[in-house]
C-alpha cells in the first residue's frame, strides 16, 4: 500500500542533543512537508521541499534543518537549538503542480525533550 | 492570501444527532478546501475536498460539506453522530504552490 510512514513513533531527548525525524513515501509526491503540531495551535509549517536537493523554510524553521537526498526521504532534524521541541511532528506530501490536490500524512511523532 | 477560520473551538453533540462544525475561508478567488480528522496521536486524514466541480461534496464516514461562495462558508456536517466521530477537524486551503494553510481545528466531543 501506498503511503507515508513516520519513525519512530515516541521519541525522548534530553537538551542539548540532536534528534533527526524519519520520513518515507512511497507516494511518488514531488512535495514534502513538515509540520509541527502544539495543543490548541493547529500545524505550523517548519520546512517543506517541492524537488529533491531543495527545500524551503516554513513559517517556523528556526532550530530545524532537513534534506532532500532522495524523492522518497525527508527526514527533519531537531537541533539542540530549538528552545521548545516537544511537540507533535507531522510529515505529509503531494502531488506537485495542483492546487486542488490534497495533503497526506504520516501518523507523526511525539518527540519530548526529558 | 487565502485563509480559513474555524469558528468553534470545542463542538459537543449527543450520539445519534446532527455535527455541524463551521469553517469561513478568505480569498480572492474560489479556493479549493479540504476538511481533514485527526483521532488522538494519529495523523490527519483526508474527509473530502471541494474543487470547484460541486458545492456539495460527499466525503468518508457520512460527512458532508457544502461551499457557499456568497457566505464564503464550507461547513461540515453529518446527520447523525457516531461515538467513532470524536476527534480533531481542521479546515484546510491551499495557500500557494505546496503549501497550505490550516484552521486551528474544532474537537468534536460526542456524549453517548
Amino acid at each position: 500500500d501506498g503511503g507515508i510512514t513516520q519513525s519512530p513513533k515516541y521519541l525522548f531527548r534530553k537538551e542539548g542533543q540532536n534528534v533527526t525525524l524519519s520520513c518515507e513515501q512511497n507516494l511518488n509526491h514531488d512535495a514534502m512537508y513538515w509540520y509541527r503540531q502544539d495543543p490548541g495551535q493547529g500545524l505550523r509549517l517548519i520546512y517543506y521541499s517541492q524537488i529533491v536537493n531543495d527545500f524551503q523554510k516554513g513559517d517556523i524553521a528556526e532550530g530545524y534543518s532537513v534534506s532532500r537526498e532522495k524523492k522518497e526521504s525527508f527526514p527533519l532534524t531537531v537541533t539542540s537549538a530549538q528552545k521548545n521541541p516537544t511537540a507533535f511532528y507531522l510529515c505529509a506530501s503531494s502531488i506537485d503542480t495542483l492546487w486542488n490536490t490534497e495533503a497526506f500524512f504520516g501518523q507523526g511523532t511525539r518527540l519530548t525533550v526529558v | 492570501a487565502q485563509s480559513v477560520t474555524q469558528l468553534d473551538s470545542h463542538v459537543s453533540v449527543s450520539e445519534g444527532t446532527p455535527v455541524l462544525l463551521r469553517c469561513n475561508y478568505s480569498s480572492s478567488y474560489s479556493p479549493s478546501l479540504f476538511w481533514y480528522v485527526q483521532h488522538p496521536n494519529k495523523g490527519l486524514q483526508l474527509l473530502l475536498k471541494y474543487t470547484s466541480a460541486a458545492t456539495l461534496v460527499k466525503g468518508i464516514n457520512g460527512f458532508e460539506a457544502e461551499f457557499k461562495k456568497s457566505e464564503t462558508s464550507f461547513h461540515l456536517t453529518k446527520p447523525s453522530a457516531h461515538m467513532s466521530d470524536a476527534a480533531e477537524y481542521f479546515c484546510v486551503v491551499p495557500r500557494g504552490r505546496n503549501q497550505f494553510y490550516f484552521g486551528t481545528g474544532t474537537s468534536l466531543t460526542v456524549i453517548p
